[in-house]
């Protein structure tokens, strides 16, 4: 059974840079599923940052696509998120996901979520 | 973007209830409509996908419909473990919207 588990500074100032990784145990990150990341801002509803193949391909949300970028190691069974320039907007709890491989898009398998707080 | 809009945004039900929650989808997504259950402080939890496909493991009770512009997410009869917030997402066309959510309480 696939696990993930974000993890990151929980704190980022403004105007800098947010970097998280998740870590997928249990499954191959290298295998026939995309892998994605959502944000939820406090008391509200849930937002898709983009996903991620292991081949490195690539989809985002265009509101935030001049500041994101996903990568992925497959070496240590990982992906991340950088979100450069990150406002007080920005703060929101972040989930790393496995994607259905029965239909596109849609994350099946998520992590517990960690909190990204943007403030000085 | 497509944006969804589900109906209502808060409903109050009894243990044994049956409910519907809505979503409208602000062009046609074909049937490339998933359900999301979240519980306080918890990740999402995947339930329905391609409208009315129950994941593994998701109870009977749910059930999901529709197509084109209009979904429903039913519950037959509410179990205590049912209260949580609902969220249907598109899988249509990226970016992958979800609705604002349905937070379903106990009467």
């Amino acid at each position: 059974q696939v696990q993930l588990q974000e993890s990151g500074p929980g704190l980022v100032k403004p105007s800098e840079t947010l970097s998280l990784t998740c870590v997928v145990s249990g499954d191959s990150i290298a295998t026939s599923y995309w892998w994605t990341w959502v944000r939820q801002p406090p008391g509200k509803g849930l937002e898709w940052i983009g996903e991620i193949y292991y081949s490195g391909d690539t989809n985002y949300n265009p509101s935030l696509k001049t500041r994101v970028t996903l990568s992925v190691d497959r070496s240590k069974n990982q992906f991340s998120l950088r979100l450069s320039s990150v406002t007080a907007a920005d703060t929101a709890v972040y989930f790393c996901a496995r994607n259905s491989q029965t239909i596109v898009g849609a994350p099946a398998d998520w992590g517990q979520g960690t909190r990204v707080t943007v403030s000085s | 973007d497509i944006q969804l809009t589900q109906s209502p945004s808060f409903l109050t039900a009894s243990v044994g209830d049956r409910v519907t929650i809505t979503c409208r989808a602000s062009q046609s997504i074909s049937r490339y409509v998933n359900w999301y259950q979240q519980k306080p402080g918890k990740a999402p939890k995947f339930l329905i996908f391609g409208v009315s496909n129950l994941r593994s493991g998701v109870p009977s009770r749910f059930s999901g419909s529709g197509s084109g512009t209009d979904f429903t997410l039913t519950i037959s009869s509410l179990q205590p473990e049912d209260f949580a917030t609902y969220y249907c997402q598109q899988s249509y066309s990226i970016p992958y919207t979800f609705g604002q959510g349905t937070e379903l309480d106990m009467k």
